[in-house]
């Protein structure tokens, strides 16, 4: 049973083209969401960390929702630098340190 | 400063051989975690060290062994592997090992793990 599911799996932007990425998930007890960004062969790298619905985090071109059921991550204005895997990953109460992955979504923008 | 660190970046073992991953951090946290990942897959939790202790073995086969030296450091020693483990193998560390809210995990570089 799939507990976080991200959408789309694969998605390609112009440069300066605006998108969401969505990261719907079905776990109880949320402790926080997480979004990170994957570049090939590299570990992930850590972007925003979310807890309580309605909370909103900004980074450059990156902004982060929550909302009881879902997680956005705004791209305004993308570039080809922006171009990676982007990974959301909930902590439940019950599974201490256990993160639960999405299967991820590529981002492909190009000039 | 939220730096992992794991050495080697690359390895390539037979399947005789025995090798060890290392991984250090110096952000005074008190979890450390090994993950496994495929190509286009998300990383697969393989052991969770919480204060030192074991606290997560998600099954992983005995040819994989986690030692925790202290808590800045954390090795995966490796014997007898087989081509199917063939993976990037990521560090990860955390303040408290998911027992506070939004206990943010912290990645590696990885290791490229090949093998023959």
């Amino acid at each position: 049973e799939d507990q976080v599911t991200q959408s789309p799996e694969a998605l390609r932007l112009q440069e300066g083209e605006s998108s969401s990425l969505n990261c719907s998930y079905t776990v109880s007890g949320l402790r926080g969401l997480f979004w990170y960004r994957q570049d090939p062969g590299k570990g992930p790298e850590f972007l925003f960390t979310l807890y309580s619905a309605g909370e909103e985090k900004e980074k450059e071109r990156l902004k982060a929702t929550l909302t009881k059921k879902e997680s956005f991550l705004h791209i305004t204005a993308p570039k080809p630098e922006d171009s990676a895997t982007y990974l959301c990953a909930v902590l439940r109460g019950s599974t201490l340190g256990r993160l639960y992955f999405g299967r991820g979504t590529q981002l492909t923008v190009w000039p | 400063d939220t730096e992992v660190t794991q050495t080697p970046k690359h390895l390539v073992m037979g399947m005789t051989n025995k090798k060890s991953l290392k991984c250090e951090q110096h952000m005074g946290h008190r979890a450390m975690y090994w993950y496994k990942q495929k190509a286009k897959k998300p990383p697969e939790l393989m052991f969770v060290y919480s204060y030192e202790k074991l606290s997560i073995n998600e099954s992983v086969p005995s040819r994989f062994s986690p030692e925790c030296p202290n808590s800045s450091l954390l090795n995966l020693h490796l014997h007898a592997l087989q081509p199917e483990d063939s993976a990037l193998y990521l560090c990860a560390s955390s303040q408290a090992g998911g027992r506070l809210k939004q206990d943010t995990q912290y990645f590696g570089p990885g290791t490229r793990l090949t093998v023959l």
